[in-house]
């Protein structure tokens, strides 16, 4: 099983709501990673959790904040977002080990109005 | 600093051509990580393969075929006889000594036209 699920597929929400994206795998592996990706742009790296524990915060702001609560399973919790924090967010999973290929989830695109 | 130069914005191409991405990558790492993904219009990236630095073995799949060259930091992408399915965005990526931290192109967008 290669797949990394991610939900909602889409999500829309007003400036003052609370909001959660989620993701799963079952590949076993131990790092999982989230991106925001702009219309025509690349990815841009969000936060890497290894191992459960926070590796990578790309001083993302405050009003995002992840989760790992297992090995499989990985949040995105949402409050007070801007207009600007519209996109679509990618949700990845990696081996670690020199297993650095990161296979992705679908996407959730979010609107923020 | 880590970069990736894809500078071919957009690419046009009639189904059967051949067609070659380019990627240039900066890195002061001597262990390092390379990768090429697929994204096309469903949104989801695709990896299609992972080279490490001290392996420059060329590599074949199929229709799809890597140069890796570190005397002019390259990890050019040649699609043999396109298809219209290989329309997407692909991007190259670069991750240094730790794995973790990916570094993405800009991504070139292809076109295959039947």
């Amino acid at each position: 099983d290669t797949e990394v699920t991610q939900t909602p597929k889409h999500l829309v929400m007003g400036m003052t709501n609370k909001k959660s994206l989620k993701c799963e795998q079952h590949m076993g592996h131990r790092a999982m990673y989230w991106y925001k990706q702009k219309a025509k742009k690349p990815p841009e790296l969000m936060f890497v959790y290894s191992y459960e524990k926070l590796s990578i915060n790309e001083s993302v702001p405050s009003r995002f904040s992840p989760e790992c609560p297992n090995s499989s399973l990985l949040n995105l919790h949402l409050h007070a977002l801007q207009p600007e924090d519209s996109a679509l967010y990618l949700c990845a999973s990696s081996g670690g080990a020199m297993a650095y290929e990161q296979y992705f989830g679908p996407g959730t695109r979010l609107t923020v109005t | 600093a880590q970069k990736v130069t894809q500078a071919q914005t957009e690419i046009s191409v009639v189904e059967k051509e051949d067609v070659t991405l380019d990627c240039v990558y900066e890195t002061r790492d001597t262990t390092y990580y390379l990768f090429w993904y697929k994204q096309p219009p469903s949104g989801e990236l695709v990896f299609l393969i992972r080279r490490n630095s001290f392996d420059e073995q060329n590599e074949i799949s199929g229709r799809y075929s890597w140069n890796f060259q570190k005397s002019t930091s390259s990890f050019n992408f040649t699609i043999t006889a396109s298809q219209v399915v290989d329309s997407a965005v692909y991007f190259c990526a670069l991750s240094g000594t730790g794995g973790f931290k990916t570094i993405f192109g800009a991504g070139t967008r292809l076109f295959v036209k039947a």
